[in-house]
């Protein structure tokens, strides 16, 4: 039972363009959702974070909306740039507990030069 | 400054072989994770540490697994009599409190054979 749920494997996107990565969760004592960006052989790097208390966090490029209604996340790319091309993670945290974090299954983003 | 380490990268071993994977984390870091990644899948939860003492084990998947951290820095995670279905990428973290972003090591790639 998948409480972090990306439901797209990969997504392609044209250098310069937008990316759009989803994810959509379950568990309502979720009350702080991350990104991770991983790159092959490497541990996942932190991108960006969003407490439950807001519903928009933007930091650069990155741009992270959350809905908590339909329980529902996105992260924005705005310029896409081919570095950008790695598997992006969603995860959550619940303050309930011990802080652990729930991950999705990844997103692989391809940005085509 | 230095990012978390684990060694080593990788370890292969034979099936019902003891290995022991080495995390140090970030110097200061008071909350130290393990996580453990299956191919094609996102990070799953293990083990969390504050300072020393072991806060949450429910992750373990059995009694073959045991992780410490005796002096609250480096951690060790041990796997007992090593099965096949132990492959995969386990990875530490570290966050200076709780609830602050946790920073990944690259991870060891463990393989039973």
């Amino acid at each position: 039972d998948q409480q972090v749920k990306q439901n797209s494997p990969s997504l392609s996107v044209q250098e310069g363009r937008i990316s759009i990565l989803n994810c959509d969760y379950t568990n309502s004592m979720f009350d702080y959702f991350l990104w991770y960006k991983k790159y092959p052989a490497e541990g996942p790097t932190f991108l960006i974070s969003i407490s439950s208390i807001k519903d928009k966090n933007e930091d650069g490029r990155f741009t992270v909306f959350l809905n908590k209604s339909a329980k529902h996340l996105s992260l924005h790319i705005v310029p896409s740039q081919p570095g950008d091309s790695a598997v992006y993670f969603c995860a959550a945290e619940s303050g309930a507990g011990s802080y652990q974090l729930t991950f999705g299954k990844g997103t692989k983003l391809s940005v085509i030069p | 400054g230095a990012g978390v380490s684990q060694s080593p990268r990788y370890k292969v071993a034979k099936r019902g072989q003891d290995v022991a994977l080495r995390c140090d984390p970030i110097s200061g870091h008071v909350s130290l994770f393990w996580y453990q990644q299956a191919l094609g899948q996102g990070p799953e939860f293990l083990t969390y540490f504050q300072n020393e003492a072991q806060l949450d084990k429910s992750g373990l998947p059995s009694d073959r697994f045991f992780a410490e951290r005796p002096e609250g820095s480096v951690s060790t995670l041990k796997i007992q009599r090593t099965q096949q279905e132990d492959s995969a990428v386990y990875l530490c973290a570290s966050s200076l409190r709780t609830r602050d972003e946790q920073y990944f090591g690259p991870g060891t790639r463990l393989t039973v054979t």
